[in-house]
């Protein structure tokens, strides 16, 4: 099914532990970005790429990274996890037409992650 | 920082009933977007209003932009309970495809 496909659904991380949230979409879409959900904070940028080779930072980008390789793939690396990394991480994308938006963007189900 | 801010925070109606929230934003805008969300999942696109538009209408959904006043409206006409979600606005306020979301409103639907 066509769509955004985030791995794992949830994850259990240790203080100073590193991982990397996968994310990949088979739309052909340019923009991907990827938000946390923090209950009472609805949604916040942590980081988003306008094509392959492209990357920016959000709102909130301390202590992750990304890469944009490819169309389909926007992986987010958490370096060194902290409790307050602690949160629900969505995945979207999206294709902007002349610089704008048709349609919404299309999100993942989301990774739960928790540091301890 | 957050743009569009949601009102209210939550809402509880009868099945049947029309929900009404609003969304209120800071600086001007491309479009604005409503958002559902179920519990546990993802968002789910709803509608896309262009900062030139006033009123636009999809299914059982009514949004209406007042780009005077910084504010939008989400209107769902004869609730259902599958309606029980909560709903978010996203302002995308430049041309780098950036979107700012709200806190959003819960909405529960009694049968």
């Amino acid at each position: 099914n066509a769509g955004v496909t985030q791995t794992p659904k949830f994850q259990v991380l240790k203080t100073g532990q590193s991982m990397t949230l996968q994310c990949a979409q088979d739309m052909n879409h340019e923009y991907m970005s990827w938000y946390r959900q923090d209950p009472g904070m609805g949604l916040r940028l942590i980081h988003y790429s306008v094509g392959a080779g492209i990357t920016d930072q959000g709102e909130v980008p301390n202590g992750y990274n990304v890469s944009r390789s490819t169309t389909e793939d926007f992986p987010l690396r958490l370096l060194s996890a902290a409790p307050s990394q602690t949160s629900v991480y969505f995945c979207a994308s999206g294709a902007p037409t002349r610089g704008l938006f048709s349609y919404g963007y299309t999100f993942g189900s989301g990774t739960r992650l928790t540091v301890v | 920082s957050q743009q569009g801010e949601e009102d209210p925070q939550a809402l509880s109606i009868q099945e049947g009933e029309n929900a009404t929230m609003n969304c209120s934003y800071k600086t001007s805008i491309n479009n604005l977007q409503w958002y559902r969300q179920n519990s546990g999942r993802g968002l789910v696109h709803l509608i896309l209003i262009r900062s030139n538009e006033r009123e636009k209408h999809s299914g059982r959904l009514r949004v209406t932009l007042d780009t005077s006043k910084k504010s939008s409206s989400l209107l769902i006409t004869a609730s259902r309970a599958a309606d029980t979600a909560s709903y978010f606005c996203a302002t995308d306020h430049r041309r780098d495809y950036k979107l700012s979301f709200g806190a959003g409103t819960t909405v529960t639907v009694r049968a």
